[in-house]
C-alpha cells in the first residue's frame, strides 16, 4: 500500500513564501505530482518530479529526494488566489496515482 | 473545448437505488480513472481503465462497477447505493500510464 503524509493546514501572509512538505512510503516509485484544488473545483496539475532535485515553474517549485521519500512544494510571492488545497500524489510501481489528504493553504492580506 | 465532462453535477439518491455517473473525454486519452474524495481522506482510486476494453480495481472498489466500451466513455455504476457512498466523485484521464491526470469537475452524490 501507499502512505503519503502532508500537513493538514498552513497559513501565510500575502507576498510571503510557504513550503509544503510531503513524505511517502510506496510500493515502487514512478514519479511524484503536486496538484492544486480550489474549494468546490477539480484538482489541476502543478508539477511533476521523477528524478531527485528541484523543478521550478514560475512562482512554484517542487523538490524531490527519492532516498528520503520526501518532497516539498514551494510557493513564492504568495497571492490571495493561491488559497487552495495542495495535493501530494505518488505514482507507485503499478503506475496508479495515490494521493495524500491535502494541505489547505490560507493566504492572509 | 477539450476536456472531461461528468454528469450529473449533483444528485441526491435514496439508499438502495441504482445510479450511474457518466464521464466522457475528448482528448483521446488511453487511461481513465474514477476517484472519490472525502474530507480528511483525500482522493481514493475506485476503478481504472488503461485502455478501451479493460478495467481494473483500485483501492476502494466495493459497491462500484465500471465499463469501458470505447476510448471516450467511462461510466461508474452504484448497483445499490448506501449512505457511505456519499462523496464527491471525480473522473480523470491520462495520455498513458505515466502521464499527468486531467480531472473532470466532479459529481457530488448524497445517499440518504
Amino acid at each position: 500500500g501507499q502512505n503519503i503524509d502532508q500537513p493538514t493546514e498552513m497559513t501565510a501572509t500575502e507576498g510571503a513564501i510557504v513550503q509544503i512538505n510531503c513524505t511517502y512510503q510506496t510500493s515502487g516509485f514512478n514519479g511524484l505530482f503536486w496538484y492544486q484544488q480550489h474549494a468546490g473545483e477539480a484538482p489541476t496539475f502543478l508539477s511533476y518530479n521523477v528524478l531527485d532535485g528541484l523543478e521550478e515553474k514560475g512562482r512554484f517549485s517542487s523538490f524531490l529526494s527519492r532516498s528520503k521519500g520526501y518532497s516539498y512544494l514551494l510557493l513564492k510571492e504568495l497571492q490571495m488566489k493561491d488559497s487552495a488545497s495542495y495535493l501530494c500524489a505518488v505514482k507507485g510501481g503499478d503506475y496508479k496515482l495515490s494521493f495524500g489528504a491535502g494541505t489547505t493553504v490560507t493566504v492572509r492580506a | 473545448i477539450a476536456g472531461i465532462t461528468q454528469a450529473p453535477t449533483s444528485q441526491i439518491l435514496a439508499a438502495g437505488r441504482r445510479m450511474t455517473l457518466r464521464c466522457t473525454q475528448d482528448m483521446r486519452h488511453n487511461a481513465m480513472y474514477w476517484y472519490r474524495q472525502d474530507l480528511g481522506l483525500g482522493l481514493r482510486l475506485i476503478h481504472y481503465s488503461n485502455t478501451a476494453g479493460t478495467t481494473g480495481k483500485g483501492e476502494v472498489p466495493d459497491g462500484y462497477s465500471v465499463s469501458r466500451a470505447n476510448t471516450d466513455d467511462f461510466p461508474l455504476t452504484l448497483a445499490s447505493a448506501v449512505p457511505s457512498q456519499t462523496s464527491v466523485y471525480f473522473c480523470a484521464s491520462s495520455k498513458g500510464e505515466s502521464g499527468e491526470l486531467f480531472f473532470g469537475e466532479g459529481s457530488r452524490l448524497t445517499v440518504l
